[in-house]
């Protein structure tokens, strides 16, 4: 069966300072890959999603920047964070028509 | 934009009794909803599903329910449990890579 994995599970950063966030899926291959932040009290907004090693495609500008090292990794990054880069980072997969959810990381920047 | 909302933002029900939970889309291209359930901490849980050419689909206590001629998805959950307690969030897809998500309706099983 396919799992999707994501750490931390929780960070605390500075602003200013630098981000990676990992997720990783088992149990499939050439997933597409998808980032998306979770303000509190909001909806879901997709932020990158990836169709293969390599290409990613940004939804909406920000301070915020992805990449696809390997086949089912994706890892989302800054290079300085902002007080409003905090919220729930969610990692997801797709399965036919379907998305399907990491754990999430609940990003605070202070 | 397109966008996808929710008609209530917090519903309360007693155990027991049946839960409905509203959604209203714009899209009208959209062809696939999705309902999550998201429990506090924790992403987003798949628990159905409808392709545009149905209007209702089933589940286990779940029923989803299309109407696309006033662009309307609920989700109906049967004799509501305190474990059913959580946001649940409708969302749509048209093909594409983007699904949009509405803010999500938070449900409180009352004892």
């Amino acid at each position: 069966s396919q799992t999707i994995h994501q750490w931390p599970a929780t960070l605390v950063q500075p602003v200013g300072s630098p981000l990676s966030l990992e997720c990783t899926v088992e149990g499939t291959s050439n997933p597409n890959l998808y980032w998306y932040r979770q303000a509190a009290g909001r909806g879901l907004q997709l932020l990158f999603y990836s169709v293969g090693i390599g290409q990613i495609s940004s939804e909406v500008p920000q301070n915020l920047s992805a990449s696809r090292p390997q086949d089912r990794q994706f890892i989302l990054s800054s290079k300085k964070l902002l007080l409003s880069d905090s919220g729930f980072y969610l990692c997801a997969w797709r399965f036919g028509d379907t998305q399907y959810f990491g754990p999430g990381t609940r990003l605070t920047v202070l | 934009g397109e966008s996808v909302g929710l008609h209530l933002p917090t519903l309360s029900v007693q155990e027991g009794d049946n839960s409905i939970i509203n959604c209203a889309y714009s899209n009208s291209a959209s062809d696939y909803f999705i309902w999550y359930k998201q429990e506090s901490g924790k992403g987003p849980q798949f628990i159905i599903d409808i392709r545009s050419n149905m209007d209702k689909r089933q589940g286990q206590r779940v029923t989803v329910l299309l109407n696309k001629t006033v662009k309307h998805l609920s989700l109906q959950i049967a004799a509501t449990q305190p474990g059913d307690s959580a946001v649940y969030f409708c969302a749509e897809n048209d093909y594409g890579q983007n699904f949009v998500f509405g803010p999500g309706t938070r449900l409180s099983v009352l004892p």
